[in-house]
């Protein structure tokens, strides 16, 4: 069973399109967060929510954790190339051990 | 941001052999981790790395096969041992960023592993 549901696990778009990725659960979490891995290197944190209903952006990437903290999204803007890699959420479950529970992970491809 | 780093970068095995991962990690992080990942696939966690003291195992994962050491602060390693073309894997240390009280992780580039 997996206790962080991503979905889409992949997704190809053109440049300049709107996407957004989710990630679900029936378990409650402490805080989410959002990695991203390109090739060959290991995952890069972007973000951490930790508060129901709160949204964080960072450029055109816009990040929501829902009010029971069961689950996040990602919405990016006018996707760029640069945007491809493997995008995976992450969390600690409440009330758990200090370890992270992974996504699936959704790959997205950026097509010039 | 945290400095990991991992060697071997990657490896050619052969069957029934066993190879040491390193990792070393510089002093902004506490806990140690390791994980395995399929390439293009999500993390999978083996073990907890921790100080002095046997590692930690998730469920299907064992210390016998996945013997990890871990004898100071910022270095760790872990032993894929006895190998088979089923271990064929990216193989990634991490370390829980220092301060952090949302567990928050730092990443090694990983060692991508081939069993023949």
């Amino acid at each position: 069973t997996q206790l962080l549901e991503q979905s889409p696990q992949f997704l190809s778009i053109q440049e300049g399109e709107n996407l957004t990725v989710y990630c679900n659960s029936s378990s409650v979490f402490s805080s989410l967060q959002w990695y991203r891995q390109e090739p060959g290197e290991g995952p890069v944190l972007l973000v951490t929510v930790v508060t129901g209903g709160e949204v964080k952006k960072l450029k055109r990437l816009t990040f929501q954790f829902g009010d029971a903290r069961k689950d996040s999204s990602l919405h990016i803007t006018a996707a760029q190339p640069g945007d491809t890699g493997l995008y995976l959420c992450a969390g600690p479950l409440l009330g758990g051990a200090q370890k992270l529970v992974f996504g699936q992970g959704t790959r997205l491809t950026i097509n010039p | 941001s945290a400095v990991i780093s991992q060697k071997p970068s990657r490896d050619i095995c052969q069957r029934g052999t066993s190879l040491t991962i390193q990792c070393q990690v510089d002093s902004q992080v506490t806990m140690m981790f390791w994980y395995r990942q399929q390439p293009g696939q999500s993390l999978t966690l083996i073990a907890t790395a921790n100080q002095g003291s046997e590692a930690t195992y998730e469920s299907g994962f064992v210390i016998d096969k996945f013997p990890i050491s871990r004898p100071n602060l910022t270095f760790s390693t872990l032993t894929v041992s006895n190998m088979s073309p089923e271990d064929s894997s990216i193989y990634l240390c991490s370390g829980e960023k220092r301060g952090s009280f949302y567990n928050e992780q730092f990443f090694g580039p990983g060692t991508r592993l081939t069993v023949l």
